[in-house]
Parts: structure tokens; C-alpha cells; sequence
């Protein structure tokens, strides 16, 4: 199983600022790496797949990078609605297999 | 509008047996692998299985593997999962999500909570 490691565990930063989200894989899993949103009481959202490719509808604020076992989330200029938690998950074997979370919250 | 609803949560003693539901709509329902992942209380996200189109593949977490199974019925347009053995770990939130290719998820439904406890 490959473990999925996302840190920091909480990000606190101010609305308009950079947000960097880092996400490890115990293994590489090429560029099958998938990152979510999820804000209390609602169900996960997609928001990056292929390490880098946003589905329509997400904003162009939200960028992701890497391959192999190092990836980022990088949201550009942090709005109101972006402070929630974020997860990776990598889908390169199974078991899929998500990381722990990293909180975004207001700083 | 694809549209995933759950149903079939509730309070389960330890070993006991639950049958959670998911019906779809808004998409060829036939055509997706579909997936179960489920959320523990204040916890994060563990995903717990999914299924082939024609339901001919399946694929679980080591966790549920003999307890959970995952089914579904195209003409219906409806995905289950049968939790068999219920421990108090398997106590979450499940989501139904309609999976792009075998890989990740791009539509959740808004879940249904399962409580196992005597």
C-alpha cells in the first residue's frame, strides 16, 4: 500500500496570500495524483487530477505539480471560500490510498 | 446533473449487517466505475473500494476485505455496499463517488452515516 504523507498539517494564512500544500508518496505513483477539497459537513470536491489538470469549473487560482513521489497544490490568492481541508490521493495502484489532510485556516 | 444519493445508514450493534444504497442520475451510470469512500468522525478521507462497469472487477481496502462487498445494478442505475461483521471502526460517513476511469473521483454523493455501537 502506498502511504501518502501531506504536510503541513494546518496552513494558517491571510486571504489574498499564497497557500503551498505538499503531498509525498512512499512510492512513486507517477502522475496519478488527485487533490480535493472538503469543507465541514459537505462532501469531498475535485479540484486537480493528473497532478496538474483542473476539471472545468475549478478556478485558475488552483494549480498542482509534480510526478513521481513530490507534489504541490498551490492556491494563488486564497479567498474566503478556499479555507478548508485539502487531500491527495494517489490513484496509480490499489488500494487508493488518501493522505492525512492538510487545513487551510484563516490566519 | 449528475446527482449521487445515498441511503441505508444507521446504528448497528458490533457484528451485526447493513445494506447502504446509492442511486445515480444525470449520467450513463453503465459506463463508470463507481467507488465507496467513507470518513470516520473528525477524520480524514479512506477510500474503501470501487467496481467495474459491468461489475466483473472489484477492488477493496485490506480493512473490509471479507466483511464489505460492493455491488451494483445498472438497470437500476444503483450502487451498494453490503457490511457484513460490522466492528465499531467501520463507524463513518460513506460516500458514493462516480470514478473517472479506475482512478480518481469526480462526482460525490453527500454521504450516509453508519454508527456501530452496542
Amino acid at each position: 500500500e502506498k502511504v501518502m504523507t501531506q504536510s503541513p498539517a494546518t496552513l494558517s494564512v491571510s486571504p489574498g496570500e499564497r497557500a503551498t500544500l505538499s503531498c509525498r508518496a512512499s512510492q512513486s505513483v507517477s502522475s496519478n495524483l488527485a487533490w480535493y477539497q472538503q469543507k465541514p459537513g459537505q462532501a469531498p470536491r475535485l479540484l486537480i487530477y493528473g497532478a496538474s489538470t483542473r476539471p472545468p469549473g475549478i478556478p485558475a487560482r488552483f494549480s498542482g505539480s509534480g510526478s513521481g513521489t513530490e507534489f504541490t497544490l498551490t492556491i494563488s490568492s486564497l479567498q474566503s471560500e478556499d479555507f478548508a481541508v485539502y487531500y491527495c490521493q494517489q490513484y496509480n495502484n490499489w488500494p487508493l490510498t488518501f493522505g492525512g489532510g492538510t487545513k487551510v485556516e484563516i490566519k | 446533473e449528475v446527482q449521487l444519493v445515498e441511503s441505508g445508514g444507521g446504528l448497528v450493534q458490533p457484528g451485526g449487517s447493513l445494506r447502504l444504497s446509492c442511486a445515480a442520475s444525470g449520467f450513463t451510470f453503465s459506463t463508470y466505475w463507481m467507488t465507496w469512500v467513507r470518513q470516520a468522525p473528525g477524520k480524514g478521507l479512506e477510500w474503501v473500494a470501487n467496481i467495474k462497469q459491468d461489475g466483473s472487477e472489484k477492488h477493496y481496502v485490506d480493512s473490509v476485505k471479507g466483511r464489505l462487498t460492493i455491488s451494483r445494478d445498472n438497470a437500476k442505475k444503483s450502487l451498494f455496499l453490503q457490511m457484513n461483521s460490522l466492528r465499531a471502526e467501520d463507524t463513518a460517513v460513506y460516500y458514493c463517488a462516480r470514478a473517472a476511469g479506475s482512478g480518481y473521483d469526480d462526482f460525490w454523493g453527500q454521504g450516509t452515516l453508519v454508527t456501530v455501537s452496542s
